[in-house]
């Protein structure tokens, strides 16, 4: 596939800890994106990158910050979880062109207690 | 706004069965419509694609038609197998978009 690395696999945590989630890829693709899926809501999208330093805000943006400071990583951070952030989130890539699909990484399973 | 509607599952069926899965979309403009399928523990692949209308998709025995008068894009399998057990999601992006709009999903079942 497009080479979507997302790390770590599984992560439990503890309300009011920050969380920081990592996606590396290998295709040099311009776009990247972090979803948060959830039972009955399919995927929703979190926040995207257009280039490197180029980010903005998705559909579900509060409580989560990004930084884009290579092409091939993308970081999702939670300042301060909580258990309504307790998700799997997906990392995807492409290359811009609205008839190309995304590409995506494995997940990442975050539990909250 | 623009969506996608799916039906609402799991949808079990036996090896062999014909499948559908019913996805509507409401778009302002000509989307590029997508099937994409889950396998637990997995993210999601891309199944097929259409990018206009009366196009058809098609990959490993599926295949979906992007129906532009009836806003539908419905997948289809003449006989599913054991391993095509999982999750599909039908998804749209518009034109000129990074965004891509996903429905629900769909579990679907096969048994043996």
């Amino acid at each position: 596939d497009a080479g979507i690395t997302q790390s770590p696999r599984h992560k439990v945590t503890e309300t009011g800890t920050p969380v920081t989630l990592r996606c590396h890829q290998t295709e040099n693709h311009r776009y990247m994106y972090w979803y948060r899926q959830d039972p009955g809501h399919g995927l929703r999208l979190i926040h995207y990158s257009y280039g490197v330093k180029d980010t903005d805000k998705g559909e579900v943006s509060d409580g989560y910050s990004v930084s884009r400071s290579k092409t091939e990583d993308f970081l999702l951070t939670l300042e301060s979880a909580t258990s309504s952030q307790t998700s799997v989130y997906f990392c995807a890539t492409d290359g811009g062109a609205s008839n190309q699909p995304q590409h995506f990484g494995d997940g990442t399973r975050l539990s909250i207690l | 706004g623009n969506s996608v509607t799916q039906m609402e599952g799991p949808v079990t069926l036996s090896e062999e069965a014909f499948l559908t899965i019913n996805c509507t979309y409401t778009a302002t403009g000509y989307p590029s419509l997508f099937w994409y399928v889950q396998y637990p523990g997995e993210g999601l692949q891309l199944l097929l694609k259409a990018t206009k209308a009366d196009d058809k998709g098609s990959n490993k025995g599926f295949e979906a038609t992007y129906r532009k008068e009836t806003t539908s894009f419905h997948l289809e399998k003449g006989s599913v197998q054991v391993s095509d057990s999982a999750v599909y999601f039908c998804a749209l992006r518009m034109d000129s978009s990074y965004k891509l709009i996903f429905g629900s999903g769909t579990r679907l079942l096969v048994r043996p």
